[in-house]
């Protein structure tokens, strides 16, 4: 079956740590996305990658990196440089046509 | 203004009654719109679109209202299992990715 796989589902990182969460899909889609959600929160976007080798930034990007070298993974890490990363984070893609998002099941990153 | 917002509720209701959200967007020029449902630290998942001439799917309507700048979602005979968060997504023209509202929340009681 064709979908968006994320893990881990619970991480927890060190204080000056980084961290890095993985999101692989298998529907050939160009778009992939990061969100971060608070609780009580809407998404808010880090990161969004439209096709292989480019990313840009979203509307929370410090203290988080992307890369997309390949088209089906879109990996975010979490440096230590973001002092508040406690969240539930989404990956998603969209197909050519911008319609829906699909949506992984989501990693719950915490501070220890 | 939020580019995208909701009423955060929660709406409590009992088994059986109908619900209606709405959701307010800021730019006049967005055109794509969707309702989705999110169940508490799990991934949202696509309720339905709203078609500029409304939509039903079973017990669930969307209509989309251009003039005053909001789309609804209405639930017909409330389930114990509609409750949940619904969100309300937009395409802000000039952004690549879609905008979500901060969601309201929905509680069906016995």
């Amino acid at each position: 079956d064709g979908g968006i796989t994320q893990s881990p589902k619970y991480l927890f990182r060190k204080e000056g740590q980084n961290v890095t969460l993985s999101c692989e899909q298998n529907l050939n889609h160009d778009a992939m996305y990061w969100y971060r959600q608070d609780p009580g929160q809407g998404l808010r976007l880090i990161y969004y990658s439209q096709i292989v080798n480019d990313f840009q930034k979203g509307d929370i990007a410090e203290g988080y990196s992307v890369s997309r070298e390949k088209k089906e993974s879109f990996p975010l890490t979490v440096t230590s440089a973001q002092k508040n990363p406690t969240a539930f984070y989404l990956c998603a893609s969209q197909g050519p046509k911008n319609e829906k998002l699909f949506f992984g099941s989501g990693t719950q990153l915490s501070v220890l | 203004r939020k580019e995208v917002e909701q009423d955060p509720g929660p709406f409590n209701v009992p088994e059986g009654a109908t619900v209606a959200f709405n959701c307010t967007y800021s730019n006049s020029a967005s055109q794509s719109f969707f309702w989705y449902r999110q169940d508490c630290r799990k991934e949202p998942k696509l309720l339905m679109s709203v078609y500029s001439s409304g939509n039903e799917d079973g017990r669930f309507t969307a209509q989309l209202n251009r003039a005053s700048q909001y789309i609804s979602l209405l639930i017909r005979d409330s389930k114990l299992s509609d409750s949940a968060t619904y969100l309300c997504v937009v395409n802000i023209p000039g952004r690549r990715a879609l905008t979500f509202g901060s969601g309201t929340r929905l509680q069906v009681q016995p």
